[in-house]
């Protein structure tokens, strides 16, 4: 049973434009939700979370919006570089006791390609 | 300030053996997981270790273990290895401060044949 899904095994946008990534969820304990980076042959690299209480955060060209309700979460990448081509994870964690980073729950990943 | 490192990068072990792959966390960081990732399945965890105590744990066989040592480096062990072992391993240390993400390994290519 994926508690995590990433429905779009690819998605490929022209450089400028918004990258828009989605992730769904079954788990309604999740509380807070991770997306990372990931280029081949190197480990994934951390981008940006969000706590459950919270509905958008923003760091430079990264929002990630939560949709408790429809248990929705997305990605969007403004304005998207060529640099920015690699496979994107969503993660989620139930938290446990005073963290967010334990034992994650990772979608499957979807492939960006920005195109010059 | 180092990241994480992992030894071996790659490995190439036939069914039957076993394999240890090590790990060192970021200066400072306590908590070390360890992941598995195939084509198929994605990343899934396998365990958390916290101040050389196994927190979490995923839905992986005993066959697979770990441990984690006082200056916070950690090994996993993979016994009697199968075919489908064959697997990106992945590393990641975090602090504990909430939302802080991990920072993860280049990982461990592990081939078995």
């Amino acid at each position: 049973d994926q508690q995590v899904k990433q429905n779009s095994p690819s998605l490929s946008v022209q450089e400028g434009r918004i990258s828009i990534l989605n992730c769904d969820y079954t788990n309604s304990m999740f509380d807070y939700f991770l997306w990372y980076k990931k280029y081949p042959a190197e480990g994934p690299t951390f981008l940006i979370s969000i706590s459950s209480i919270k509905d958008k955060n923003e760091d430079g060209r990264f929002t990630v919006f939560l949709n408790k309700s429809a248990k929705h979460l997305s990605l969007h990448i403004v304005p998207s570089q060529p640099g920015d081509s690699a496979v994107y994870f969503c993660a989620a964690s139930d938290g446990g006791s005073g963290g967010s980073n334990y034992k994650l729950t990772f979608g499957k990943g979807t492939l960006l390609t920005v195109n010059p | 300030k180092a990241g994480v490192t992992q030894t071996p990068r790659y490995l190439i072990k036939t069914r039957g053996q076993q394999v240890t792959l090590s790990c060192s966390p970021i200066s400072g960081h306590r908590s070390v997981s360890w992941y598995q990732q195939t084509p198929g399945q994605g990343l899934q965890f396998l365990f958390e270790y916290f101040s050389e105590t196994q927190r979490n744990k995923g839905n992986f066989p005993g066959r697979f273990s770990g441990r984690q040592f006082s200056n916070s480096r950690s090994e996993m062990n993979v016994s009697t290895l199968e075919l489908g072992d064959s697997a990106l391993y992945l590393c990641a240390s975090s602090s504990t401060r909430q939302g802080s993400g991990y920072t993860f390994g280049s990982g461990t290519r592990l081939t078995v044949v």
